[in-house]
């Protein structure tokens, strides 16, 4: 099994729709989460962390269940500049390397 | 701040070439990750870093070596190209008490 195992997609949305992404990890001993956003030939980057709490960063909510081991994301109201592919990713217990799901592909239309 | 730098950003080898990957960073990160990305695949671990002197392999680090001599520089060497390893190679770095990955804009291989 996969560690991380997200839906591949595309994900064909129109503007303003709001879309949620998720991920499941295997690794009960993940400590940290993340999202990360890649725009295609470029490199990742941290979109935000995601907590136990859930989170919350303008448009963007990151939702953690431990206990199912389960990540999501959810984007409203949604922009052309947010086609992208979308990662999902754990840390191991100490810190010092990511495991990336395959991504999530997202393709907002006007 | 230049980040995280790598170098060449485009390169073709011919099977059998040895050539190294740079990646530096002006952060002052201890940690530094070597990743390679292929399509369907994901990002996938070849080798990291936790400090100067100190490397440790990852999901996939057969055929690259790494070395550590400095904090700024994690260099990816491959011994002899092969097609396998035609990719898009990653280095990132991070400080271990924040959770950002930084990573640098990449290295497309090609191996013929």
């Amino acid at each position: 099994r996969k560690e991380v195992e997200q839906d591949p997609g595309p994900f064909n949305v129109p503007e303003g729709a709001t879309v949620a992404f998720n991920c499941t990890y295997s690794n009960s001993a993940s400590q940290s989460f993340f999202w990360y956003r890649q725009d295609c030939r470029k490199e990742p980057k941290l979109l935000m962390s995601v907590y136990s709490s859930g989170n919350e960063d303008g448009r963007f909510t990151a939702q953690l269940n431990r206990a199912s081991q389960y990540i999501s994301l959810l984007i409203r109201d949604s922009k052309l500049s947010d086609s992208a592919t979308y990662l999902c990713v754990v840390s191991n217990s100490g810190y010092s390397t990511l495991t990336f799901g395959k991504g999530t592909m997202l393709l907002v239309s006007p | 701040n230049a980040g995280v730098t790598q170098t060449p950003k485009f390169q073709v080898l011919k099977t059998g070439q040895s050539m190294t990957l740079q990646c530096a960073q002006d952060m002052n990160h201890e940690y530094m990750s070597w990743y390679r990305q292929d399509p369907g695949m994901g990002l996938r671990l070849i080798h990291y870093s936790v400090g100067a002197g100190i490397t440790d392999q990852g999901e996939v680090p057969n055929g690259y070596n790494v070395s550590r001599s400095t904090t700024e520089d994690f260099p990816l060497r491959l011994l002899s190209a092969a097609p396998s390893q035609t990719s898009v190679y990653f280095c990132a770095s991070r400080h271990p008490s924040d959770r950002r990955a930084f990573f640098g804009q990449g290295t497309r291989l090609t191996v013929v």
